[in-house]
Formats: structure tokens, sequence, C-alpha cells
């Protein structure tokens, strides 16, 4: 079965500055892999998704995501955040072999003005 | 349009209760999720639906009762819960059930109080 692994609990990042949350997966085959963003109170939102391809995936919101086979990593940057990117972040792997979306534990994204 | 909708948004109810939440999509999607998400965890997956009929029961405990109407609709009935209980509720759709393929779509949630 595949696991996630999201490696930072929190963070804190300066508006205007650049993000990069982390994800790694475990996974034997090619996984696909999604981020969702919640804001608080609020569901998920898909930023974006891999399953093939082009390895730098862009999303909505100004996000974007590089699939890195060699590291297993899934890692979601965005180069200069707003207020509104407040909010927390799940990392999420899906297996043709699985019927269930594996959720990293979430990294939570605090704003600073 | 990949909206997903959910009432009621806020729900609060006694433990000897009866109340229902509700899902909607309008995607064509045919098959669809409940999930529990408590605060800072991930959310956790309960039921699925796929085609109307439930194909996935995550081992849920029956005080919760899933429905799937029609291909639109999907109620989680509630009865008898516990505090422990309280969560936000999840609803998805995606176009089928075959996880690895399909993205999920997620409405606004239920946040529920069980007193």
């Amino acid at each position: 079965a595949q696991s996630v692994t999201q490696p930072d609990i929190h963070i804190t990042v300066s508006e205007g500055a650049s993000l990069e949350l982390r994800c790694n997966y475990s996974y034997g085959a090619t996984p696909y892999l999604f981020w969702y963003v919640q804001s608080p109170g609020q569901g998920l939102q898909l930023l974006l998704k891999y399953f093939s391809g082009d390895t730098l995936v862009q999303g909505i919101k100004g996000f974007e995501a590089e699939f890195k086979r060699s590291q297993s990593s899934f890692n979601l940057r965005k180069p200069s955040v707003h207020w509104s990117d407040a909010a927390e972040y799940f990392c999420a792997v899906g297996d043709s072999n699985d019927y269930k979306l594996s959720f990293g534990a979430g990294t939570t994204v605090t704003v600073r003005a | 349009d990949t909206e997903v909708t959910q009432t009621p948004k806020h729900l609060v109810m006694g433990m000897t209760n009866k109340k229902s939440l509700k899902c909607e999509q309008h995607m064509g999607h045919r098959a669809m999720y409940w999930y529990k998400q408590k605060a800072k965890k991930p959310p956790e997956l309960m039921f699925v639906y796929s085609y109307e009929k439930l194909s996935i029961n995550e081992s849920v405990p029956s005080r919760f009762s899933p429905e799937c109407p029609n291909s639109s609709l999907l109620n989680l009935h509630l009865h008898a819960l516990q505090p422990e209980d309280s969560a936000l509720y999840l609803c998805a759709s995606s176009q089928d059930q075959t996880v690895g393929r399909e993205t999920q779509y997620f409405g606004p949630g239920t946040r529920l109080l069980v007193l």
C-alpha cells in the first residue's frame, strides 16, 4: 500500500516570499499525485495533480509542483505567497490497485504581514 | 463546473436525535464518498458509492447510515451519535471509483457537533 509523508507540520512565511511544501510518497509503481488546500472551516480544493508526462505541473492560484521519481517527492511551490494562502495543505496519492486516496498528515501554512 | 454542495453547513444534535446530511453533485460523476475529518487531521474515508450502490464501508459504526437515492444525491443518516463523532463531514465525488486515476472533488463539509 502507498503512504504519504509531509515532513513539515507547520510553516510560517512572510507575504510576498516564496513557499515550498514537501511531500514524499512510498509506492512501487508510478503514483497518481494530488495537492489539495483547505481553508479554515472549508472543504478541500484541488490545487493540481500529476498522472504522467511533464514532471512540472501547473495548478490554480499560482501553485506548481514537481514530480521527482528518484526522490519519491512531489513538492509544492509558489513564488510569492499572498495572505489568502494561509491554509492547510494536503498531499495525496492514488493507486490504481487500491480504492483509497492516501493523504499526508497535512502542513499548516501561516502567512505573516 | 466542479461543485459539490453539502447541507447543512452546521449541525448540532443530541445523542438521541436523528438527523441527515445531504450531498449533491451535478457533474455526472458515478462515484461518491463520505469522509470524516477531525481538526488538524486528514480526511478519513467512511463510505464509497459507485453507480448508486454501496461498494466500500470502512468498518463504520451502524449509527452512520449512508443512502444514495440517485446518481446526483448522497445522504448520511445519523442516529444515536456519540460526542466523539463531532467532526467535519466531507462529501466528495469522482467520475468513477478507480481512485488512482480519478480526481475527487470535495464539498465544503458539514460541521457536526454532538452534545
